[in-house]
């Protein structure tokens, strides 16, 4: 069992760029959790997704940030014209199941640096 | 929305002795409150949780309260070891259908060997 798996690890971007971070959750874990989070902060709730569903993507700013989780393959998080404020580490989750006998799995991360 | 406030930010003990780290939250309506621990460099990792229908719970060094009337849980790791120091986070969540996890500022422990 592989666990949550992110990639890339570390990704640099210029101003304008575009990113994609990806993440493969846990083998039988069909939902999916992205957070942010800032230095010295705390993990901020992005978007949450099941598969090929966004079912609450309130934490995601409007512009800019897209997020799918297609039938196959990793759940994508998209960052258009990147600026240095998305520098960040941005992690994903899964879990099993939405009851709370389900609980979340952590990825390790990808840390976002936009020069 | 649910707001998770962890105090303190920063804790430092020498080792052998206890660490306590204090959430409070605001929607009474959070039923499940989880721990994560986070080392350098890596993802938070589920260490504890309490759901509120418990008062406490314990594992081996590490014990979770919850006074659901005052609406605050804390986190006690006793016999502390240098491998514990790390960023604690605790959490929040309504549960139910739906499993959106709030999460407090975090607390960075450092165990003083």
């Amino acid at each position: 069992n592989a666990g949550v798996m992110q990639n890339p690890r570390h990704l640099v971007r210029r101003r304008g760029q575009e990113a994609r971070l990806r993440c493969s959750p846990m083998k039988g874990h069909s939902h999916v959790y992205w957070y942010r989070q800032l230095p010295e902060e705390g993990l901020k709730f992005m978007v949450y997704l099941q598969k090929e569903n966004i079912i609450d993507e309130s934490g995601m700013p409007k512009e800019r940030f897209s997020a799918e989780f297609p039938k196959e393959g990793p759940s994508i998080l998209r960052i258009q014209q990147v600026v240095r404020g998305d520098s960040a580490a941005y992690f994903c989750a899964s879990s099993a199941g939405t009851s709370q006998n389900y609980g979340y799995t952590f990825g390790s991360g990808t840390r976002l640096t936009v020069v | 929305g649910e707001n998770v406030e962890q105090h303190p930010s920063t804790l430092s003990v020498q080792e052998g002795d206890s660490a306590v780290i204090k959430c409070t939250y605001s929607d009474s309506a959070s039923n499940y409150f989880p721990w994560y621990k986070q080392e350098l460099g890596k993802g938070p990792q589920l260490i504890i949780d309490i759901r509120s229908n418990v008062g406490e719970k314990k594992d081996q060094r590490i014990a979770v309260t919850l006074n659901k009337t005052a609406k605050h849980f804390s986190l006690h790791i006793t016999e502390t070891q240098p491998e514990d120091s790390a960023v604690y986070f605790c959490a929040a969540s309504m549960g139910g259908g739906y499993q959106k996890v709030t999460f407090g500022t975090g607390t960075k422990l450092q165990v003083i060997p």
